[in-house]
């Protein structure tokens, strides 16, 4: 089945304490990026990547760090979290070829930073 | 700034009935349009997409329509059924960039009442 996979699907955590947040994805898309959702605020982009070791920052970059090591995977990490990325948090990937380059979504991870 | 906007965060319409759906956006440098509907519990996936040089795009009971003087898009359902109850992001993109780099609405929540 074509998916988005991330991990965890629900994390707490405390402020400071590094943590990474996994991505995966099965159809050998070239993009993959990383958007969080706040109420009232929709979905923002934090990074992006058009290809293996090719990233770049979106809208809400700060505070987070990615790598494009493999085709297939895009995690997202967190160095020193603060309550303020206490957020829901999509992968989205897709492809770069033909004509309906729409972004497919994961199911989300909902982090809480305390 | 928030380049996209969705002015309606609720909709409710009764079964049957056509669901209008609006986004206003205010960067010119745009050219790619897309409607993704969202799930309690889900990431977001892919309903619809129009380009800049088309007005209309249909897929089933999805119409998306844009009109480019007033950088204004909507999506009619038609009909509106129960199963389609959900939150409704538009979301915006330069052409070239496509799926990759998206700027969404806040969303507008659907409800449609049996």
């Amino acid at each position: 089945e074509a998916q988005v996979t991330q991990n965890p699907r629900y994390l707490i955590t405390v402020t400071g304490k590094k943590l990474t947040v996994t991505c995966s994805q099965n159809m050998n898309h070239e993009y993959m990026s990383w958007y969080r959702q706040d109420p009232g605020l929709g979905l923002r982009q934090i990074y992006y990547s058009m290809n293996v070791e090719v990233t770049d920052k979106g809208d809400v970059p700060e505070g987070y760090k990615v790598s494009r090591k493999e085709k297939r995977n895009f995690p997202l990490i967190l160095e020193s979290p603060s309550p303020n990325q206490t957020s829901l948090y999509f992968c989205a990937s897709g492809s770069n070829r033909g004509l309906n380059t729409e972004a497919f979504f994961g199911q989300g991870t909902r982090l809480t930073v305390v | 700034d928030q380049q996209v906007k969705q002015n309606s965060p609720s909709l409710s319409v009764q079964e049957g009935r056509i669901s209008i759906l609006n986004c206003d956006y205010t960067n010119s440098m745009f050219d790619y349009f897309l409607w993704y509907k969202k799930y309690p519990a889900e990431g977001p996936t892919f309903l619809i997409s129009i380009s800049s040089i088309k007005d209309k795009n249909e897929d089933g009971r999805f119409t998306v329509f844009l009109n480019k003087s007033a950088k204004h898009l909507s999506l009619h359902i038609v009909p509106s059924q129960p199963g389609d109850s959900a939150v409704y992001f538009c979301a915006a993109s330069r052409f070239e960039t496509s799926g990759s780099r998206l700027t969404f609405g806040e969303g507008t929540q659907l409800t449609v009442n049996p």
